[in-house]
């Protein structure tokens, strides 16, 4: 699996939007990018994921680059709730007679503080 | 909630002891994955099933093992226990052929003194 770099922190205001970079410049066609984030000792909770094109969904809007070098995750209003360790990892999903592989693969993250 | 179930939440037990962490996937999920999550090591892939095969391993001990159930439900055995084995440990699973997403349960805290 492709190696991915973030920021290991970033800051953002309440009820701003909060934007977490990633770079994953290996990363080959048939890998996806995903998002999960971590709060506090809780189980790592899936955001989003893409393969080329931006996605969106009721948490998070995802949008990767047209090189797939690089992508964001976009918290549109951020809470204090969203206060958390956010992963992206870059995956790849490969099926041998039908079954399929890939486990997730984690890094450092970004330790994302939302604050009043 | 994932709908991954892990038990028990929390466990404290002596060095050497042996002890055994449960995981119910979601429903219809074929896949489990374990995962350890110690303060200095960050989330490690501990070892995958699917459908009751062993499918991947990762960093894990000898003195751990897991196995897959016919009723899809794994079991995490952890034994000789030493006092680094003490971690959250994470089950995840992940519905087979189509299913691209892995959900995490909330967990087991292991105490090893």
């Amino acid at each position: 699996d492709a190696k991915t770099t973030q920021p290991p922190s970033m800051d953002c205001a309440e009820g701003r939007a909060a934007n977490l970079p990633c770079n994953h410049s290996t990363i080959s066609g048939n890998e996806y990018v995903y998002w999960y984030r971590q709060i506090h000792s809780q189980g790592p909770q899936y955001i989003i994921h893409g393969l080329k094109n931006n996605e969106t969904n009721e948490m998070a809007s995802l949008i990767i680059t047209e090189d797939r070098k690089s992508s964001t995750l976009i918290l549109p209003h951020a809470t204090l709730r969203d206060t958390a360790v956010y992963y992206c990892i870059v995956r790849l999903f490969t099926f041998a007679g039908g079954t399929s592989y890939g486990k997730l693969t984690f890094g450092q993250g970004t330790i994302l503080t939302v604050h009043p | 909630d994932s709908g991954v179930t892990q038990t028990p939440k929390h466990l404290i037990t002596a060095t050497g002891q042996r002890v055994t962490l449960r995981c119910s996937p979601r429903s219809g999920d074929l896949s489990v994955y374990w995962y350890q999550q110690s303060l200095d090591q960050g989330l490690q892939f501990l070892i995958q099933y699917y459908n009751g095969e062993e499918r991947a391993k990762g960093n894990i001990l000898e003195r751990f093992s897991a196995q897959q159930f016919p009723d899809l439900h794994s079991e995490l055995n952890l034994s000789s226990l030493e006092l680094g084995d003490s971690a959250l440990y994470f089950c995840a699973s992940r519905t087979g052929n189509s299913g691209n997403t892995i959900y995490f349960g909330e967990g087991s805290w292991l105490t090893v003194v």
